[in-house]
């Protein structure tokens, strides 16, 4: 089980948009469609923002969005605001029953 | 309100073993899987152990697999993780979620506790 490919940081200024991808393998984020994504804050437990590759849970905004290609999944924040500054980790079904999460990518708000 | 409350963290020597409990409250609990994620200092998250809605499904990481083992009590509305042969690479900040449905095979967790902080030293 080796943890899933994020890019360690990206960066983009407030009203942009940015994309987080988080490559796996065919055993994981290409074989389910069981990726999810989350959100932490410094010293706060994690957000749940995308389920399920593409569904957004209530109450998050519309303007994040997930999809996924092959082995390689993607988290879109559009209209980016200052409190989207945050680490977002990426996770993936991985079969019998085991999970597993990418390396977290630290967002930038510039 | 959903709640997700950890207990039973603390300092304990190498090779020595501690268990875990996650209170549960503001849903029916033997609807949904929960499981356990932790946080070591400073790192990323890392997904420990899932168990299904009637305890028919669990699975492990690698690296706790054969010394953790997940249960959960219904009637009592708690999780628990049994940790055994603890190395100093299980310090971490263990979290108990609640996932969205019931089978363990998704990681979808919409709810999280506080998180309790286990620290392995001699």
């Amino acid at each position: 089980q080796s943890a899933l490919t994020q890019p360690a940081s990206v960066s983009g200024s407030p009203g942009q948009s940015i994309t987080i991808s988080c490559t796996g393998t065919s055993s994981d984020v290409g074989s389910y469609n069981l990726v999810s994504w989350y959100q932490q804050h410094p010293g706060k437990a994690p957000k749940l923002m995308i389920y399920e590759v593409s569904k957004r849970p209530s109450g998050v905004s519309n303007r994040f969005s997930g999809s996924k290609s092959g082995n390689t999944a993607s988290l879109t924040i559009s209209g980016l605001q200052a409190e989207d500054e945050a680490d977002y980790y990426c996770c993936s079904y991985a079969g019998s029953s085991t999970l597993i999460f990418g390396g977290g990518t630290k967002l930038t708000v510039l | 309100e959903v709640q997700l409350v950890e207990s039973g963290g603390g300092l304990v020597q190498p090779g020595r073993s501690l268990r875990l409990s996650c209170a549960a409250s503001g849903f029916t609990f033997d609807d949904y899987a929960m499981h356990w994620v932790r946080q070591a200092p400073g790192k990323g998250l890392e997904w420990v152990s899932g168990i299904s809605w009637n305890s028919g499904s669990i699975g492990y990481a690698d690296s706790v697999k054969g010394r953790f083992t997940i249960s959960r009590d219904n009637a009592k509305n708690s999780l628990y993780l049994q940790m055994n042969s603890l190395r100093a690479e299980d310090t971490a900040l263990y979290y108990c979620a609640k996932g969205l449905g019931a089978a363990a095979a998704t990681g979808d967790f919409d709810y999280w506790g506080q998180g309790t902080l286990v620290t392995v030293s001699s």
